[in-house]
């Protein structure tokens, strides 16, 4: 069975600075996509950035952008020039093709002003 | 607004009650899927639709979790004699669905918070 660990539940950055929250998945498919979602205290879940297992190139959103290491089934999020507005839990997850996404535990991201 | 919707997003119901949930997905999107989040957890799936068909249950869905999307649109959970276990989060998603790369995006409603005393 599919699992995604999130081996870091809570972590603060200095706003204006540079965070990584890592992840790892464990899968014997070779086909997938990898996200990492962001959860405000308001709860509403939302994409941040998404990754397809068959592209080589890291995937970048404006400040966010992951390092995808296929073979070592790691998957970590880069947050660049922290803002207040990051605060929240990240969470990593996994899907195969058009089935139920798989979730990490979480990682709640605290940014100091 | 044309994102997905879930009402109520809170319920405080007494152990035993029945309870039901709704969610109204973006128009036209043929999957439709339900999470459970417990506090400080990752959401878990629970189960999911294909239009009006409910093509898998997570065993999380016991005997007291019924769900249905009548005709292919909105969805209901229902839970019933809930149990303080049944405490948490109930998100909904919705996916376009068809061939295009970006067809299998899950879009998430905001969630029922439940909370059975």
């Amino acid at each position: 069975a599919q699992t995604v660990t999130q081996s870091q539940p809570e972590m603060s950055v200095q706003e204006a600075e540079t965070v990584t929250l890592s992840c790892t998945y464990d899968t014997s498919e070779s086909d997938y996509y990898l996200f990492w979602y962001k959860q405000p205290p308001s709860r509403q879940m939302i994409l941040v950035i998404r990754q397809e297992a068959y592209k080589q190139q890291n995937a970048t959103e404006n400040r966010f952008s992951v390092n995808f290491q296929k073979a070592a089934k790691s998957f970590s999020l880069k947050i660049s020039d922290s803002q207040l507005g990051d605060a929240a839990m990240y969470f990593c997850a996994y899907r195969r093709g058009d089935d139920k996404i798989i979730f990490g535990k979480g990682t709640r991201l605290h940014i100091l002003p | 607004d044309t994102g997905v919707s879930q009402d109520p997003r809170h319920k405080i119901t007494k152990r035993g009650q029945n309870v039901t949930f709704r969610c109204d997905p973006i128009s036209e999107h043929n999957r439709l899927y339900w999470y459970r989040q417990t506090l400080g957890q990752g959401p878990e799936f629970l189960t999911y639709f294909q239009n009006e068909a409910q093509l898998e249950k997570s065993r999380l869905l016991s005997d007291r979790f019924s769900a249905e999307r009548p005709k292919g649109s909105f969805s209901t959970l229902e839970i019933q004699r809930t149990e303080q276990g049944d405490s948490a989060m109930y998100l909904c998603a919705s996916v376009p669905g068809g061939p295009r790369e970006n067809a299998y995006e899950q879009y998430f409603g905001p969630g029922t918070r439940l909370t059975v005393t």
